[in-house]
């Protein structure tokens, strides 16, 4: 059975950094793309990046580009994602999913997530 | 930037009716279309994705139709149990990976 499990999540003060780690199970970790999805609570979902199984390909929403940085350790199957240079907007529940396909890149479909991690940044 | 118009933002229906949902992306966007349930305080699931796919252990009361700039989600017989926000999502490439605004289903 596929299990992701996120933790991290804090208060932050805005200007501050913060990792975000999601461990998995259930599946060949290093053969699928993982993406990390964040969610203000009562509110909707906005994709925030992907890495491909390898880690060689990674991908961000114009939103989080040169502030965020996502990674992987296929050994430890485990994804990141550092989070610098945090704002108030960025104050949401991460969700850290698994591709629908295994292939080289992702897809950007994910079928399997974590219950999130939530992180709050305020003064 | 694509733009996922999703309407209604809400509704709600009996049980046994019907529901359709539709999600129109502000540029054509093939077949690269999911719809994800979101239960109160749950987590999204994935229902269909290629606009019309089933996902595996999906009821067959959900249907998904659509191409390009017009899609639609459509509950055949709303049960207690799809109570839930319904969000589409095109996936065809990144940063192009958006959301709609979600439409919240509840019971009449």
């Amino acid at each position: 059975e596929v299990h992701l499990v996120e933790s991290g999540g804090d208060l932050v003060q805005p200007g501050g950094s913060l990792r975000l780690s999601c461990a998995a199970s259930g599946f060949t970790f290093g053969n699928y793309a993982m993406s990390w999805v964040r969610q203000v609570p009562g509110k909707g979902l906005e994709w925030v990046s992907s890495i491909s199984g390898s880690g060689g390909y990674t991908y961000y929403a114009d939103s989080v580009k040169g502030r965020f940085t996502i990674s992987r350790d296929n050994s430890k199957n485990t994804v990141y994602l550092q989070m610098n240079s945090l704002r108030a907007e960025d104050t949401a529940v991460y969700y850290c999913a698994k591709d629908h396909w295994q292939q080289l890149l992702p897809s950007h479909l994910n079928d399997y997530w974590g219950q999130g991690t939530l992180v709050t940044v305020s003064s | 930037d694509i733009q996922m118009t999703q309407s209604p933002s809400s509704l709600s229906a009996s049980v046994g009716g019907r529901v359709t949902i539709t999600c129109r992306p502000s540029q054509g966007i093939s077949y690269y279309l999911a719809w994800f349930q979101q239960k109160p305080g749950k987590v999204p699931k994935l229902l269909i994705y290629a606009a019309s796919t089933l996902q595996s252990g999906v009821p067959s009361r959900f249907r998904g139709s659509g191409s390009g700039t017009d899609f639609t989600l459509t509950i055949s017989s709303l049960q207690p149990e799809d109570v839930a926000t319904y969000y589409c999502q095109s996936y065809n490439s990144a940063p192009q990976v958006t959301f709609g605004g979600g439409t919240k289903v509840e019971i009449k």
